[in-house]
């Protein structure tokens, strides 16, 4: 029974399209994040949600937006694509974004490619 | 900003060989530090961690002592496997987030 899961795990688009990444978490955690990995396996943190509200919002283009319609799923939805939107993209989860020992876990990854 | 700084992979060993991965951070505070694993294809999984100054992490033959007065969190393994081959991030807690760093590739070879 997998603890975080994204759908779909491959996703190749042509540039100027509109798509969505689904995540959900059977784990319980209140807290759930989105975070994106380069061509050379840098992690950068895009959002967090904690219980369906946004509590992070790095610098990440107005075209990414997260909507989380409960506390076990954050879904990302990317407008007008770009060639550099290009990524691995990680969704994850944790107990509570308060305890910062708490760790995250990781879905398998979806891997965006824009044509 | 608080950041972690990691050594640049790939290293390449042997199997049965010594394994040190190091690890420096810079943090406002006194964060949380992990060492998570990617395996190919997968996402990534916490392999350890360390929550205050002198602690140590281990998992699976792998250990990691929070160092304060360095700033450091190297991983080590004293005989790898071929099945370790996988990407290393080390990871320190801040803000309600994780920061990591770069990752380093790790490949051991029969």
């Amino acid at each position: 029974d997998t603890a975080v899961s994204q759908t779909p795990k491959y996703l190749v688009t042509q540039m100027g399209n509109d798509k969505s990444i689904k995540c959900e978490q059977n784990l319980g955690h209140d807290t759930m994040y989105w975070y994106k990995q380069d061509s050379k396996k840098f992690l950068k943190i895009m959002f967090s949600y904690n219980n369906k509200e946004l509590i992070i919002n790095e610098t990440v283009p107005n075209r990414f937006s997260p909507k989380s319609p409960d506390k076990a799923h954050l879904n990302l939805h990317i407008n007008s694509l770009e060639l550099g939107d290009s990524a691995v993209y990680f969704c994850a989860s944790s107990q509570d974004a308060g305890t910062i020992s708490t760790e995250a876990f990781f879905g398998q990854g979806t891997r965006l490619t824009v044509v | 900003g608080d950041s972690v700084t990691q050594m640049e992979g790939p290293v390449t060993l042997s199997e049965e060989a010594f394994l040190t991965i190091n690890c420096t951070y810079t943090a406002t505070g006194y964060p949380s530090l992990f060492w998570y694993v990617q395996y190919p294809g997968e996402g990534l999984q916490l392999l350890l961690k360390a929550t205050k100054a002198d602690d140590k992490g281990s998992n699976k033959g792998f250990e990691a002592t929070y160092r304060k007065e360095t700033t450091s969190f190297h991983l080590e393994k004293g005989s790898v496997q071929v099945s370790d081959s996988a990407v290393y991030f080390c990871a320190l807690s801040s803000a309600d987030k994780l920061i990591f760093g770069t990752g380093t590739r790790l490949q051991v070879f029969p």
